[in-house]
């Protein structure tokens, strides 16, 4: 049961456009959420984070968009850099025990062109 | 900047060894992860630990041990290697000082067993 579903496994843009990044959720537990890059060889790292009192949260060129009442969340590269071409991981967490544990999606390949 | 050091990149081991990964983070953090990245699943949770001599199962534990004698370093044992343990490891790392703080990756060991 894949509780954290990202149900685009690639998307491919334009240099200078928006890419837009979609991950839906089952578990109305999950309070806070996680997005991760992954480049070829090497680990995941971290990007940028949403708590669920929030709807949304930005970072430079990154923004986070949480839905809670359809538990959608979506993350918002503007402007898109071939940089930016990785795989993107979206995670939840719920707060009950603080744990850190965390629940990934499926991941998306994210290929920005020049 | 945290540093978590996994061992090996590469590693090819036979079926029904016992194979060793190690991870060593540098930031004395509390909570610790093994991970395998398998495509189209994402990344799934196989053990973490809370702190020194703790452990919990994650997932998918089936097939897999962990240790965590020191604080900085976690490892993953396979008992008796089998070819649909061939994957990408990922460990991970967090703190629980601060609210809500990520887990900080490896770059991974992609693990072959013929």
């Amino acid at each position: 049961d894949q509780q954290v579903k990202q149900n685009s496994p690639s998307l491919s843009v334009q240099e200078g456009r928006i890419s837009i990044l979609n991950c839906d959720y089952t578990n109305s537990m999950f309070d806070y959420f996680l997005w991760y890059k992954k480049y070829p060889a090497e680990g995941p790292t971290f990007l940028i984070s949403i708590s669920s009192i929030k709807d949304k949260n930005e970072d430079g060129r990154f923004t986070v968009f949480l839905n809670k009442s359809a538990k959608h969340l979506s993350l918002h590269i503007v402007p898109s850099q071939p940089g930016d071409s990785a795989v993107y991981f979206c995670a939840a967490s719920a707060s009950s025990g603080n744990t850190g544990k965390l629940i990934f999606g499926q991941g998306t390949t994210l290929q920005v062109k020049p | 900047d945290v540093k978590v050091t996994q061992s090996s990149r590469y590693l090819v081991k036979r079926t029904g060894e016992k194979v060793f990964l190690e991870c060593v983070q540098d930031m004395d953090h509390e909570n610790m992860f093994w991970y395998r990245q398998d495509p189209g699943l994402g990344l799934r949770l196989i053990y973490f630990s809370y702190d020194v001599k703790m452990k919990e199962k994650g997932d998918i534990p089936e097939g897999y041990s962990v240790s965590r004698e020191k604080k900085e370093r976690f490892s993953l044992i396979l008992e008796s290697a089998s070819t649909n343990q061939t994957s990408m490891y990922l460990c991970a790392s967090r703190t629980t000082q601060g609210y809500r703080q990520p887990q900080h990756f490896g770059d991974g060991t992609r693990l072959s067993i013929l």
